[in-house]
């Protein structure tokens, strides 16, 4: 099955800065690749994804790449605010199934 | 968020015991997931419903069981509960409200915090 690796795992960056989190995935079959932001005792919330026919995807300050040659894909975080402190994980669909990275911890200091 | 709702909410239970969980969705979404949280682990599959008595196995299957006898409630159950099973479980849905819509996109519910003592 697909085995999709995270790092880092713990992530801190001063407020205005960017951040960034890359994720790599074994099934080269994998066609969608979500990123979830989780808060303390809440649940994943999606934030951006991207499909394997698109390299590049950007909303507001959040903007995820995806090199499907190389089989990584990245998630960029610009002008941080404290409120982006959260637990992201990303993901991989291969079939119908998703498979998640074991998560990155990011603090915004201020 | 998405019209997920998972019961309980949190649960205490002893070992050897079964234990149901329930989620129900009201978006009409074909794919329904149960996943379990533990700390360094992320999120792994247990199993998934892709239609009405459709289910397969996840990557952590063993010890749980399903049952979707209706597009919008899946039901996980334990067997027999061990402390091993102690975790945050996740009901999750995707696949969009058309047949030929395809839309990935997968949304969660509130999460069930479940102890086995």
């Amino acid at each position: 099955g697909e085995n999709v690796e995270q790092h880092p795992s713990t992530l801190s960056v001063q407020e205005g800065d960017s951040a960034v989190i890359k994720c790599t995935y074994s099934d080269s079959a994998s066609n969608y690749f979500p990123w979830y932001k989780q808060e303390l005792g809440k649940r994943p919330q999606l934030i951006i994804d991207i499909r394997s026919n698109v390299g590049e995807k950007k909303d507001q300050r959040i903007a995820v790449t995806l090199n499907k040659t190389a089989k990584h894909f990245s998630l960029h975080i610009t002008e941080t605010q404290p409120e982006d402190s959260a637990v992201y994980f990303c993901a991989a669909m291969g079939g119908n199934q998703f498979y998640f990275g074991t998560g990155t911890s990011l603090t915004v200091i201020p | 968020d998405a019209g997920i709702t998972q019961s309980p909410r949190h649960k205490v239970t002893e070992t050897g015991t079964p234990v149901t969980l329930r989620c129900h969705q009201t978006e009409n979404h074909r794919y329904m997931y149960w996943y379990r949280q533990d700390p360094g682990h992320g999120l792994r599959l247990i199993h998934y419903s892709y239609g009405v008595k459709d289910t397969d196995k996840g990557e952590v299957s063993d010890g749980y069981s399903v049952s979707r006898s209706k597009t919008e409630d899946f039901l996980l159950t334990l067997e027999s509960a061990t402390s091993s099973q102690t975790s945050v479980y996740f009901c999750a849905i995707s696949g969009g409200r058309y047949e030929k819509q395809i839309n990935y996109e997968q949304y969660f519910g509130p999460g069930t915090r479940l102890t086995v003592t």
